[in-house]
């Protein structure tokens, strides 16, 4: 069981550039998120997702984009690097809303540098 | 929005209990009390949620206040992988989703 899986681990982008960072998990969870974690900071939430086909912003949604064509994959696309974006990001999935207590699995994060 | 605070940092021997306290004096009443830590280079871990009555898991304990507006995460024998900054957390109204703060730095001293 894979749990929760990012890639790329490490991508340095040019000021501009647009990339996708993959997120899947393989534990049939329906709701999906994205955080970003800045130096010495706690995560702030950038996008969600509750189920296939249905997303929401979040805290800090501003140059970013994301779809859910499917209940496994959460893919984040940076429309045009900023360095304001340098940060590691969390991919994350949970069976159900945690109103009702449920954990929540954290990928192993996304560093970022945008230069 | 319900929220949650922490000391920045705390430090214990190896060996030792810790008692890592959470102050959340706006929760509502059906709101979960979670706690994550989160190890060097890592994403968080789940280590304990509850509602109203004590948890324990094989990772720690959750004693939670009789009136819920505070809580303490106990870790009953500190080792070296113990270091980590832990969240306790509450979940935001409005997106559904929990809202982590700072945390605790905890440091463990062999």
């Amino acid at each position: 069981n894979a749990g929760v899986t990012q890639t790329p681990k490490f991508q340095v982008l040019k000021t501009g550039q647009s990339m996708t960072l993959q997120c899947a998990q393989d534990m049939n969870h329906e709701y999906m998120s994205w955080y970003r974690q800045d130096p010495g900071m706690g995560l702030r939430l950038i996008h969600y997702s509750v189920g296939a086909g249905i997303t929401d912003q979040g805290e800090v949604p501003n140059g970013y984009n994301v779809s859910r064509s499917t209940t496994e994959d959460f893919p984040l696309r940076l429309l045009s690097a900023a360095p304001s974006q340098t940060s590691v990001y969390f991919c994350a999935s949970s069976y159900g809303s945690t109103y009702s207590g449920n954990t929540i699995y954290f990928g192993e994060g996304s560093w970022l540098t945008v230069v | 929005d319900a929220k949650t605070t922490q000391p920045n940092s705390m430090e214990s021997n190896e060996e030792e209990p810790v008692h890592l306290p959470c102050n959340h004096s706006t929760i509502s009443g059906t709101d979960y009390i979670h706690w994550y830590r989160q190890l060097p280079s890592q994403g968080p871990e789940y280590v304990i949620h509850g509602l109203t009555s004590n948890v324990n898991n094989r990772m720690a304990s959750l004693a939670i206040a009789e009136d819920r507006k505070s809580s303490t995460l106990i870790l009953h024998r500190a080792t070296l992988r113990d270091a980590a900054v832990y969240y306790c957390i509450l979940r935001d109204d409005n997106t559904d989703k929990l809202i982590f703060g700072t945390g605790t730095r905890l440091q463990v001293f062999p």
